[in-house]
């Protein structure tokens, strides 16, 4: 168990739709990056937060947003959904210790299926 | 910008025997950090191992180590004494400490089989 936590498991919802992932970071942690694996893909960094603002996007889909809240917990809004949209979405966390190194630690990764 | 390279799309290996898992990397840094994580099955990312570029000595954990070739770039993983749980995808994944925030750059991936 990393101590990432992310909410839904699992996300059954048709095109059009719009969804809210959550993510809970470790204790302690106070980066957290949001990441879309679709399926036999690689991972595709999508934004990173850190302390509450954006610090780096990736390659996010301007239909795609996410914000971090005082509690440090996160939320990935995903709007308009497409079929290709369907993919395993990770959401990982680390100290955000700029200038020093660390260890990203992964949630267990919430699965999406746009019908 | 940095990139990972991992060149083997696939690989396979027999129980109990040992296998090297090769990454390549881009960058100008002197300071960075490189990991190895494992996709089994399950999906979910776990951490295998670590290493920081300034150690010139290669990172071991129980089974895994690596052979980290700074002037090369290269950063291959071995897992001795393979395991059928074992199988599963790894990914090679390069960090640059920034003071504007640390960023992560992962491989492709790799899928290893091991076979009993």
């Amino acid at each position: 168990d990393s101590g990432v936590t992310q909410t839904p498991k699992h996300l059954i919802t048709a095109t059009g739709q719009r969804v809210t992932l959550r993510c809970s970071p470790r204790s302690g942690d106070l980066s957290v990056y949001w990441y879309q694996q679709s399926l036999d893909q690689g991972l595709q960094f999508l934004i990173q937060y850190y302390n509450g603002e954006e610090r780096a996007k990736g390659n996010i889909l301007e239909r795609f947003s996410a914000q971090q809240f005082p509690d440090l917990h996160s939320e990935l809004n995903l709007s308009s959904l497409e079929l290709g949209d369907s993919a395993l979405y990770f959401c990982a966390s680390s100290s955000g210790l700029a200038g020093v190194g660390e260890t990203q630690y992964f949630g267990p990764g919430t699965r999406l299926l746009v019908l | 910008a940095q990139t990972v390279t991992q060149s083997q799309p696939e690989m396979s290996v027999q129980e109990a025997e040992t296998v090297t898992l090769s990454c390549t990397y881009d960058t100008s840094e002197n300071n960075y950090y490189l990991f190895w994580y494992k996709q089994p099955p399950s999906r979910q990312m776990i951490l295998v191992i670590r290493q920081e570029a300034y150690k010139q000595q290669n990172a071991t954990e129980n089974r895994f180590s690596v052979n980290f070739q700074k002037a090369a770039k290269s950063f291959s993983l071995k897992i001795s004494d393979s395991q059928l749980g074992d199988t599963a995808m790894y990914f090679c994944a390069f960090m640059k400490p920034r003071n504007t925030g640390n960023q992560f750059y992962f491989g492709t991936g790799t899928s290893l089989t091991v076979i009993p």
